[in-house]
């Protein structure tokens, strides 16, 4: 059964606090991204991985990092969070034109 | 950039009626373009796609209609159900390896 698995399902962190959004998947799929999703806006692109220690800003890149050392581990950071970080955040992977996706996890800063 | 845009935000309907949910997009370098449906809490789930050398794909209740010309697609929901209630989201690729990009989403609520 294909997975893609997201911790944590949610977490509450204070303004200016580090973040750490994990990401596994158990299919070696090469591509893996990181979204946000927020009402009236859709799924927006935050960083794309294309292997490891391959990554490439997508359109929202600004205040996250990503880390990806091992092909089924993708990490999403935020240093120092911010109020308008709060959202739900969705990790995804993909093998040619499939995409999976996560749970998602909720983050809110406040 | 890729700039994918989805119309209605939401559509409340009874059980048994038809839905069309539309979506353009602005690159014309786009070829795929898979639709999502996400269930309250849930992740999203394909559900139907088309490549840009098609204009129709069929799959049960499930139509899906594109113009090249026109940059637009459009779905089409049959015999609504309870179950169908959800967000759709369309999405476009290209020929920027892996990148989707998504609209803002349909809020669907089918009403018993």
């Amino acid at each position: 059964d294909m997975k893609v698995t997201q911790m944590p399902r949610y977490l509450i962190k204070r303004m200016g606090e580090n973040v750490l959004l994990e990401c596994g998947q158990d299919m070696s799929h090469e591509t893996m991204y990181w979204y946000r999703q927020d009402p009236g806006l859709g799924l927006q692109l935050i960083y794309i991985s294309y292997d490891v220690d391959s990554n490439s800003e997508g359109d929202i890149p600004k205040g996250y990092r990503v880390s990806r050392k091992k092909r089924e581990h993708f990490s999403l950071i935020l240093d120092s969070a911010k109020t308008n970080q709060t959202s739900v955040y969705f990790c995804a992977s993909s093998l040619g034109r499939e995409v999976f996706f996560g749970k998602g996890t909720r983050l809110t800063v406040v | 950039g890729e700039q994918v845009e989805q119309l209605p935000s939401s559509l409340i309907v009874q059980e048994g009626a038809s839905v069309l949910i539309n979506c353009s997009y602005t690159d014309s370098a786009s070829v795929y373009f898979p639709w999502y449906k996400q269930e309250p809490g849930k992740r999203l789930q394909f559900i139907i796609d088309i490549r840009s050398n098609m204009e129709r794909k069929q799959t049960q209740r499930l139509t899906l209609l594109f113009d090249k010309k026109t940059k637009h697609l459009s779905l089409h929901i049959t015999a609504t159900q309870p179950g169908d209630s959800a967000i759709y989201f369309c999405s476009a690729r290209g020929s920027a390896l892996g990148r989707l990009h998504f609209g803002a989403g349909t809020q669907l609520i089918v009403i018993p």
